[in-house]
Parts: structure tokens; C-alpha cells; sequence
């Protein structure tokens, strides 16, 4: 069955880096495109992150460009997620999620159990 | 990026039927049949219920469905269970090349 474990939250403090990491497990990894999602605690889903299938293509949200970068390791079938210049801002549950089809990318499928970062003084 | 528009609250009885709506731009749901829906009950990671705006994946009851008209997108819950109470998320994708999420709904099961 498909699994997604993520990584590498913690606390830390603000303007400093941090990166996430999500295992996957269970289906063909270089054929997905994969993404981050977030929420803060008690609020709404975030978007984040998408990046293609082999890892050729990246998108951002407005809010994270220039500061979080998404990258794949179709080797290790691993997703990372670089997040530097933290802010306050960032504190929220993050999710890796697969995409629902091969082709393109169409919505969030599987969803690993989040990560907690929280970015703080 | 503007989060989608949904009602912050919805309520209804066992066995009653409901829709949430999804309100976004030409831009994203107007412009692509990429419109999705996820419930997210306490603590728990989202699920996906209905992609590709009339879509279930495999394993989701079908008295989920999807619907879209213009820049808005519906989903319909028929014949409410308990367990349906959760929180209920649309997501589009745009022309960017980004994803955009609705700001949420809660679903009261009186």
C-alpha cells in the first residue's frame, strides 16, 4: 500500500533553515508528481509546493517562493522540502502528498501524517 | 493566489442531503477541470473524495459528488451519515501552474 512518511520538523527559530524529507513507499515514485501542503494550527489547507515526476518542473506558492525550495530523489524515492528564511508565519503541519495520476498532476491523493514545524523565538 | 470561497459552516440531519460550494476565478476553476475535494476529520490527514471535478477515487462511497458550473464548483453529500461530520476542502489548479485551496467548510451532522 502507498506510504508517505515525513521528516525533519522541529522547532526552530526564525530566519533560520530546516529541511523536510518524506519517504515513500508502495507505488512507483519517479512516475508521481508529488507535493507539499500545510496547515497552521487550527486554520485552513496551504498549498506549497509541486514538483514534476522527474523532478524537471517546480511551483511554488507566492507565499514561499525564494524561500522554500522542493526537490525529489527518484533513487531514494524521497521528497525534500529546503525552507530557509523562516518565519513566524511558516508554523503549520506539513504534508507530503502524492499526485492522483501519472500524467500531469490533477489533485492530492496520498497523504503522509505530517510534520510539525514551528518557527519561534 | 486567493484562496477558493466556501461557506465556513454547513448543518444538516442524518439522512439529509447538502451541498458546498466552491467559488474560485477563470483563472482556476472556471478555466480547468481540475477541481477537487478532501475531508479532513480531527487530527487526521485530509482525504481525497472527488478529483477531477466529477471524479472518486477508488475506495469512496459514491454518495459523494462533484459538479461545476462557471467559476464554481459544488460537492453534494447525500443521505449524511454521522461520520461524515469533518472538515471539507476544495483545491483547483491554475493557470500558474500552482494549486489554490478553498478556505474550508465544516460540516455539522445535527
Amino acid at each position: 500500500q502507498v506510504q508517505l512518511v515525513e521528516s525533519g520538523g522541529g522547532v526552530v527559530q526564525p530566519e533560520r533553515s530546516l529541511r523536510l524529507s518524506c519517504a515513500a513507499s508502495g507505488f512507483t515514485f519517479r512516475s508521481y508528481a508529488m507535493h507539499w501542503v500545510r496547515q497552521a494550527p487550527g486554520k485552513g489547507l496551504e498549498w506549497v509546493a509541486l514538483i514534476s515526476f522527474d523532478g524537471s518542473n517546480e511551483y511554488y506558492a507566492d507565499s514561499v517562493k525564494g524561500r522554500f525550495t522542493i526537490s525529489r530523489d527518484n533513487f531514494k524515492n524521497t521528497l525534500y522540502l529546503q525552507m530557509n528564511s523562516l518565519r513566524t508565519g511558516d508554523t503549520a503541519v506539513y504534508y507530503c502528498a502524492r499526485d492522483v495520476l501519472t500524467a500531469g498532476t490533477r489533485g492530492f491523493q496520498h497523504w503522509g501524517q505530517g510534520t510539525l514545524v514551528t518557527v519561534s523565538s | 493566489q486567493s484562496a477558493l470561497t466556501q461557506p465556513a459552516s454547513v448543518s444538516a440531519s442524518p439522512g439529509q442531503s447538502i451541498t458546498i460550494s466552491c467559488t474560485g476565478t477563470s483563472s482556476d476553476v472556471g478555466g480547468y477541470n481540475y477541481v477537487s475535494w478532501y475531508q479532513q476529520h480531527p487530527g487526521k490527514a485530509p482525504k481525497l473524495i472527488i478529483y477531477d471535478v466529477v471524479q472518486w477515487p477508488s475506495g469512496v462511497y459514491n454518495r459523494f459528488s462533484g459538479s461545476k458550473s462557471g467559476n464554481t464548483a459544488s460537492l453534494t453529500i447525500s443521505g449524511l451519515q454521522a461520520e461524515d461530520e469533518a472538515d471539507y476542502y476544495c483545491a483547483s489548479y491554475t493557470s500558474s501552474g500552482t494549486w489554490v485551496f478553498g478556505g474550508g467548510t465544516k460540516l455539522t451532522v445535527l
